[in-house]
């Protein structure tokens, strides 16, 4: 069964403290591995996709990083408008259907 | 503007009252699906939709139906809600290949 558990539940961080959300995953085949955002009241919204250990990718203050067992998402110099819940996801080869999504990161930065 | 719209946004029942969840969706997509999000579980995939006409369940399939007659639409029912269904769902959307999901923004619903 594919498992997704995301770490810490929640963090606080003060405006420009740079930090990591963890994504540690297990998985038959990882076909794909996904980032998204949420705020309040309103449904994720996609950040990115990840397909194999060693891949970064970047938008703005954030980096999603890739292993075989887990995934990072580096925020750097956050600021408040970077508040959000932040979920982790992964699909399964073989599974090209549904995604299981970790219970996610609650993400408060304070000004 | 691209975007998967569901209705209500809140919905307030009682158990065994039957209810219906719209989604449409504007991008001409192949693939819709449901989940149901709560505390501590993540999103949940309920049921889903490869094209008009196909359905499938997800992971938590019991005491809904989905139906898919239209491309942008797949409206989700519950024939005999229960206080257990009590949540908050959230349909989307996607391309063939399945990546990048769109959301709609959400339908609270409790069930007394």
């Amino acid at each position: 069964e594919d498992q997704v558990t995301q770490s810490p539940e929640a963090l606080r961080l003060q405006e420009g403290e740079s930090s990591s959300l963890n994504c540690s995953y297990t998985v038959s085949g990882l076909r794909g591995l996904f980032w998204y955002r949420q705020d309040p009241g309103k449904g994720p919204e996609f950040l990115f996709t990840l397909y194999s250990a060693g891949e970064e990718k970047e938008k703005e203050r954030l980096k999603a990083t890739l292993t075989k067992k887990e995934s990072f998402l580096h925020i750097t110099a956050p600021k408040p408008e970077d508040s959000a819940t932040y979920l982790c996801a992964v699909q399964a080869a073989g599974s090209a259907r549904q995604l299981t999504f970790g219970s996610g990161t609650q993400l408060t930065v304070l000004p | 503007e691209a975007q998967v719209t569901q209705n209500p946004r809140y919905l307030i029942t009682v158990t065994g009252k039957k209810l219906t969840v719209t989604c449409s969706q504007n991008m001409n997509h192949e693939y819709m699906s449901w989940y149901r999000q709560d505390p501590g579980l993540g999103l949940r995939q309920i049921y889903y939709s490869m094209n008009v006409e196909v359905t499938d369940k997800g992971d938590v399939p019991e005491g809904y139906k989905v139906s898919r007659k239209e491309k942008r639409n797949f409206p989700l029912i519950l024939e005999s809600p229960s206080p257990n269904q009590t949540s908050l769902y959230f349909c989307a959307s996607t391309t063939g290949g399945k990546e990048k999901l769109f959301f709609g923004s959400g339908t609270q619903l409790s069930v007394l």
